[in-house]
């Protein structure tokens, strides 16, 4: 069964303090797997997208990385800012339905 | 300013009626989603719609409803049949067919009252 885990739940760090987010999947046929960050009683942004292993994407404090298993998101000395929901999302499959699933997220808090 | 525009912000419910809510974008993608989200869970489809006068069922299209009469507009209704409607229902949107939900509204918070 296709699944999208993220960990941990929620990770709470001191301005400054650098960390990674997981996103562990297993589906059949990688088609694409997405980043997106939500504010809270807001809709989620589009941050990145990720293709292949080995590939990486970067944006001011956060670089995304992809394995054949995992993906992280590596937050680099954030800010107060940076709090938000982080969510993942992998696309099975090629053909034109194929299937987004999305993992539950990670709650993350930046203590100023 | 392109984007995707959903409405009302809060919806209140009572048992046994149907509501609608709206998902408007000018963004001229084709591709629509309907999504539910509830607490400690990942986005759930409730239908797509990847071209106009037509749509598809998603995981949990049991007690929704949808229409796309026209390419901007992609309304979706929630009907008495559905017995646990109180969530958060987001609309996004994405260029064609297979293509990622790119854009997000930025949501309906629906109460069954």
């Amino acid at each position: 069964e296709d699944q999208v885990t993220q960990s941990p739940e929620a990770l709470r760090l001191q301005e400054g303090e650098s960390s990674s987010l997981n996103c562990s999947y297993t589906v059949s046929g990688l088609r694409g797997l997405f980043w997106y960050r939500q504010d809270p009683g807001k809709g989620p942004e589009f941050l990145f997208t990720l293709y292949s292993a080995g590939e990486e994407k970067e944006k001011e404090r956060l670089k995304a990385t992809l394995t054949k298993k995992e993906s992280f998101l590596h937050i680099t000395a954030p800010k107060p800012e940076d709090s938000a929901t982080y969510l993942c999302a992998v696309q099975a499959g090629y053909s034109s339905a194929s299937k987004i699933i999305f993992g539950s997220g990670t709650r993350l808090s930046i203590r100023p | 300013d392109g984007g995707i525009t959903q409405s009302p912000k809060y919806l209140f419910r009572k048992e046994g009626q149907n509501v609608t809510l709206s998902c408007e974008q000018n963004l001229n993608h084709d591709a629509m989603y309907w999504y539910r989200q509830d607490p400690g869970q990942g986005l759930r489809l409730i239908y797509y719609s990847q071209i106009v006068n037509d749509f598809q069922k998603g995981d949990i299209a049991e007690g929704y409803s949808v229409s796309r009469e026209k390419k901007e507009s992609f309304p979706l209704t929630v009907t008495s049949a559905q017995k646990n409607p109180t969530a958060f229902y987001l609309c996004a949107s994405s260029m064609g067919a297979g293509t990622h939900p790119a854009f997000f509204g930025q949501g309906t918070r629906l109460t069954v009252v």
